[in-house]
Order: C-alpha cells, then structure tokens, then sequence
C-alpha cells in the first residue's frame, strides 16, 4: 500500500525558534499532500493544501506565514513552524492524495494516506 | 458546508462482540465520499473503508463494513468479532464537491474489554 514517512515523530524546542516537519510519500508521487493540526482529544483540522509546484492553499484562520508550506517535489512538503510558541503545541499530521481505481473499472477516487504524524512540544 | 456528526464520545464492547459507531453526514453536494479511520494511540491515522455516494451497495473490507443510509444521511462503522487491538479512536470523514477537503468529525473512541 501507500506509505507516507513524516520526520521528526517528536520534537521539542523553545519559544521563539522555528521547526521544520518533513512529509514523503515513499512509494508514490504525490502532486497533492495536505497538512492536518490535532489537539489532544480533538477531530484532525486541516491547516492547508499542499500543490506540488505552486503555493499552499490555506484554511481560514491558518496563518500562512506563521505556517511555512513548501512542495518542492512530487514526493516531499515541509512544514515550518516559523516563531513557535507554546500555543502552537500540537500533533501535525500529513497526508498525501493518490487515486484508488474500482474494482470492475468503475473509475477511480482519492485516497489520502497519511503520516504517522508530528508531536510538537513548544517550551 | 460539509458537517460530519458523531454522537458517540465513548463505546465499550466485549471482545468477540459487533459494535456499531455512528456517523450522521451533512451536505448539499449530490456526489461525496465517506470515509472511516482508525487512529491508535500512536497517533497514525489508518484508512478503514470507503462508501461513495453512488455505491449501491454497503461497503466491506474485512471485518468492517459500512451501513450506508442515504436518505437518513448515515454511515454508521460496523466491526464484527471485536479484537483488543480495535480500541483505538475511530473518525468518519467525508469529502464532496469534487474537492480535496476531508471534513473529519469528533471521533470516537472506542475501548474493546475482555
């Protein structure tokens, strides 16, 4: 199947400095990936939409110069959390788009898998 | 707007047992896609199973299978025989209108006793 990698798994940093989570798509490229925010005991929140070529789509809401997105490659988008604060503690997870035919050749649709996800600790 | 609902903060079951998860959807869009995910303590997000909108039939992978209720706008998670390893968070998501977006809703989590 389908295997996104995200690196790191866990991070801790201090207040004011900026963290870099990496999300490749191992054995698939990739021209979508999405990147999701998690607080604890809550629903996963899309932050933004991650095109391969192009600029980020963000959510409302979603600062996107706090939130550095970068899709250099057809297997690779970075996330950066630029100026961190403790607020910004969260499990990030990514995922990436691939389309799934039917069976019986009934077209296909898109499947996101994703990442084991990001936990960041902001002192 | 897409609005996925699931009432259920919490479900036990016994070990061996079937247990129904719910999920009620919202949405304008004539074609949609429904999606479960199971999400250990670990964190991963585990794709389960897919029912589009125009399926005719309820989807099956396994031990888990889809009660698709179109007119009730439901697609309640069936798992059969229940395993220690099921107790995880499990999240119903949908995603319409042609687009990318998946709309997730609170999740439930689900504890499988002995």
């Amino acid at each position: 199947g389908a295997v996104v990698s995200q690196h790191p798994s866990r991070v801790i940093c201090k207040s004011g400095t900026s963290v870099k989570i990496e999300c490749r798509s191992l054995d698939f490229q990739a021209t979508t990936m999405f990147w999701y925010r998690q607080f604890p005991k809550q629903s996963l929140m899309l932050m933004a939409t991650s095109n391969e070529g192009s600029k980020a789509t963000y959510e409302q809401g979603v600062e996107k110069d706090k939130f550095l997105i970068n899709h250099a490659s057809l297997t690779l988008s970075t996330l950066t959390v630029t100026s961190a604060h403790p607020e910004d503690s969260s499990f990030y997870i990514c995922s990436a788009r691939i389309s799934i035919g039917l069976a019986g050749g009934l077209g296909n649709y898109n499947e996101q898998f994703f990442g084991p996800g990001t936990r960041l600790t902001v002192l | 707007a897409q609005k996925i609902t699931q009432t259920q903060p919490g479900m036990f079951v016994q070990e061996k047992e079937a247990v129904t998860l719910d999920c009620t959807y919202d949405t304008s869009d004539p074609s949609y896609g429904l999606f479960w995910y199971k999400q250990p303590s670990s964190g991963e997000m585990i794709f389960l199973i897919y029912q589009g909108s125009y399926d005719q039939q309820n989807a099956t992978e396994g031990r888990y299978s889809l009660n698709f209720q179109k007119a009730r706008k439901s697609a309640n998670l069936v798992i059969s025989a229940s395993q220690l390893g099921d107790s995880a968070m499990y999240f119903c998501a949908m995603r319409a209108g042609g687009g990318n977006k998946l709309t997730f809703g609170t999740g439930t989590q689900l504890k499988v006793e002995l």
